[in-house]
């Protein structure tokens, strides 16, 4: 089966930039999306289709993609970005697989 | 603006079958593509299965093939999810995602409702 892999945590401090890997195989020829999701809420969709960023999501919230890759950049961290993160990849041999989370704690 | 409503908690048996509702306001239940998504205690996001707008039919994930049926009622614009045979293992928060634009993105989601799992 499909996996997305992701780092179990990201410490990073405020002000300064996060970045969250997660790979899989040929992920790249995929469309793939972020998730924030915080302590005891649902997730809400920071990043689609690669690099898009939905209306109201703040412009420090960037993605990118290529080969095995897909990256969530975080820039200028605040302290409301702590959170887990995940990806999530669609297409017609895996349907929607979500990668294994991440947390990202500004310290 | 879309929102999406889900049915309480519920407590079963092992062995049991369980439905969640997903009831849609702001919003028509045919235009959207439904998905369900679910998240065990500390645990990751799963995909369950959902709505493939590419080809127009129900795609579930392996793991739950033959215990899960996901359904539709466009006269209430709600989505149903049904789970059977229930396992300690099932206990988890169950989320309705949707995605509006067909393109594979889950643009909102519900609250999500506790389904807990025990004899």
């Amino acid at each position: 089966s499909y996996e997305l892999t992701q780092p179990p945590s990201v410490s990073v401090s405020p002000g300064q930039t996060a970045s969250i890997t997660c790979s899989g195989d040929k992920l790249g020829d995929k469309y793939a999306c972020w998730y924030q999701q915080k302590p005891g809420q649902s997730p809400v969709l920071v990043i689609y289709q690669d690099t898009k960023r939905p209306s109201g999501i703040p412009e420090r919230f960037s993605g990118s993609a290529s080969g095995n890759a897909a990256t969530l950049t975080i820039s200028e961290t605040q302290a409301m970005d702590e959170a887990d993160y995940y990806c999530q990849a669609w297409d017609s041999s895996i349907a929607g697989v979500f990668g294994t989370g991440t947390k990202v704690t500004v310290l | 603006q879309v929102q999406l409503v889900q049915s309480g908690a519920d407590v079963k048996k092992p062995g049991a079958s369980v439905k969640v509702s997903c009831k849609v306001s702001g919003y028509t239940l045919s235009d959207l593509s439904m998905h369900w998504v679910r998240q065990a205690p500390g645990k990751g996001l799963e995909w369950m299965g959902g709505f493939d707008p590419e080809d127009g039919e129900t795609l579930y994930a392996q793991k739950f093939q033959g215990r899960v049926t996901m359904t539709e009622d466009t006269s209430t614009d709600t989505a149903y999810m049904e789970l059977n045979n229930l396992r300690s293992e099932d206990t988890a928060v169950y989320y309705c995602a949707a995605d509006d634009y067909g393109d594979y993105a889950f643009d909102y989601w519900g609250p999500g409702t506790l389904v807990t799992v025990s004899s």
